[in-house]
């Protein structure tokens, strides 16, 4: 079993729908999280972070990590075509090196 | 500012060949780190670097070499290139000790035939 279960979908949703893009992890030792936005052939990009428990706000994205239940959230309100993508969650465990593990990513439809 | 960029973007070659992937971060990064995005495996370390000098394995280090040729610059070594390496590959720099900070760069597509 991966450290960190992401569904790799895809997930279709139509424009307007509110996403939720979800990973569950095994390591208890993860204090810091992300979720990456990654455009059909380019780079992943920073989207969100997290550290430790709670929620984030930041325009229409939401993250939210349940540390208790080992389960991070991304929510998207009012999803756009452009908001078509693959999600990636990473985490970094407290103290060590920050090299980040991925989740193995979520493809995300939103036709018009 | 140009962020991460690689060189090149696509490449193709025949099993037996070798070839160096190129990477260059002008953040000013200490770490530097190069994965495989494989469909379905999501993204995979191979080497890192955590400062100019050092370099530490992944999770998929055997079939590659890498060097840290100075601050801005981390390549990665492909001495006899396998079908199994076909893969896209990114190249990810990050301020030490903090965690929202790894940008990644554009990839290579490599087709090993």
């Amino acid at each position: 079993q991966k450290e960190v279960e992401q569904d790799p979908g895809p997930l279709s949703v139509p424009e307007g729908a509110i996403v939720s893009l979800n990973c569950t992890y095994s390591n208890s030792a993860f204090q810091y999280f992300m979720w990456y936005r990654q455009y059909s052939r380019k780079g992943p990009e920073l989207l969100m972070y997290t550290y430790s428990s709670g929620n984030k706000e930041d325009g229409r994205f939401t993250a939210q990590v349940d540390k208790s239940s080992k389960y991070i959230s991304l929510f998207i309100r009012d999803s756009q075509p452009s908001d078509s993508a693959t999600y990636l969650c990473a985490m970094i465990p407290s103290g060590g090196s920050y090299i980040p593990t991925f989740g193995r990513g979520t493809s995300l439809i939103v036709h018009p | 500012n140009a962020g991460v960029t690689q060189t090149p973007k696509f490449q193709v070659l025949k099993t037996g060949q070798s070839m160096t992937l190129q990477c260059a971060q002008d953040m000013n990064h200490n770490s530097m780190y190069w994965y495989r995005q494989d469909p379905g495996m999501g993204l995979r370390l191979i080497y890192y670097s955590a400062s100019e000098g050092t370099t530490d394995k992944g999770e998929v280090p055997n079939g590659y070499n890498v060097s840290r040729l100075n601050k801005r610059e981390f390549s990665l070594r492909l001495e006899s290139a396998a079908p199994s390496q076909t893969s896209v590959y990114f190249c990810a720099s990050s301020v030490d000790g903090v965690a929202d900070t790894q940008y990644f760069g554009p990839g290579t597509r490599l087709t090993v035939l």
